[in-house]
């Protein structure tokens, strides 16, 4: 199985500072065919569920806005908050769904306002 | 517009086994694989399966392997999740997923509002 961490387990920003969490992988998510990486980034706020910000390491999904934005290629990905708003604060998870299950998580990262 | 809503919260004994509904609405039901996630409390995201409502066929996550079985019902655009053998850890928010692309491949992009399971004696 793939496994994935993440860095850092939580992190402070000030309101409208960059915000950067960092997602790794045991094993590639590039399918070569393709060229598409199998990585997917989720944010989570307390007693909601999951939503997708981020699909093929970073196509950004519908209606996110734009200060989200994801890079990285292979095993190694970031997620980036280029200026952080109040409503950002949240757990952010990667997920692999690269080929055969299971799609796993990383163990998340907690942003939280300085 | 898709909508995914699950069974309402259960508490079971140890031991007993556990039967989750995640009915969809909004779109083609046999289109998109779904996914099933859970949250233990306080914890991170943990991936159980995968379920084809097409034809049926499933995946699982080895951790689940003969404790888990995924169903659906293309009548009523229902999947199941029933977990068997409950024990405390068992604990936890399960999530039903579609997939975002009517693949295999497909990372969840839309999720049910969650089903609190409570394994206590």
């Amino acid at each position: 199985d793939i496994v994935m961490t993440q860095s850092p387990d939580s992190l402070a920003v000030s309101l409208g500072e960059r915000a950067t969490i960092n997602c790794k992988s045991s094993q590639s998510v590039l399918y070569s065919s393709n060229n598409k990486n199998y990585l997917a980034w989720y944010q989570q706020k307390p007693g909601q569920p999951p939503k997708l910000l981020i699909y093929w390491a970073s196509t950004r999904e519908s209606g996110v806005p734009d200060r989200f934005s994801g890079s990285g290629s292979g095993t190694d990905f970031t997620l980036t908050i280029s200026s952080l708003q109040a409503e950002d604060v949240a757990v952010y998870y990667c997920q692999q769904y690269y080929s055969t299950p299971p799609f796993t998580f990383g163990p998340g990262t907690k942003v939280d306002i300085k | 517009q898709v909508q995914l809503v699950q069974s309402g919260a259960e508490v079971k004994k140890p031991g007993a086994s556990v039967k989750v509904s995640c009915k969809a609405s909004g779109y083609t039901f046999t289109s998109y694989y779904m996914h099933w996630v859970r949250q233990a409390p306080g914890q991170g995201l943990e991936w159980m399966g995968i379920i084809n409502p097409s034809g049926g066929s499933t995946s699982y996550a080895q951790k689940f392997q003969g404790r888990v079985t995924m169903t659906r019902d293309t009548s009523t655009s229902t999947v199941y999740m029933e977990l068997s053998s409950l024990r405390s850890e068992d604990t936890a928010v399960y999530y039903c997923a579609r997939g975002r692309d009517m693949v295999q491949g497909a990372c969840p992009g839309y999720w049910g509002q969650g089903t609190l399971v409570t394994v206590s004696s």
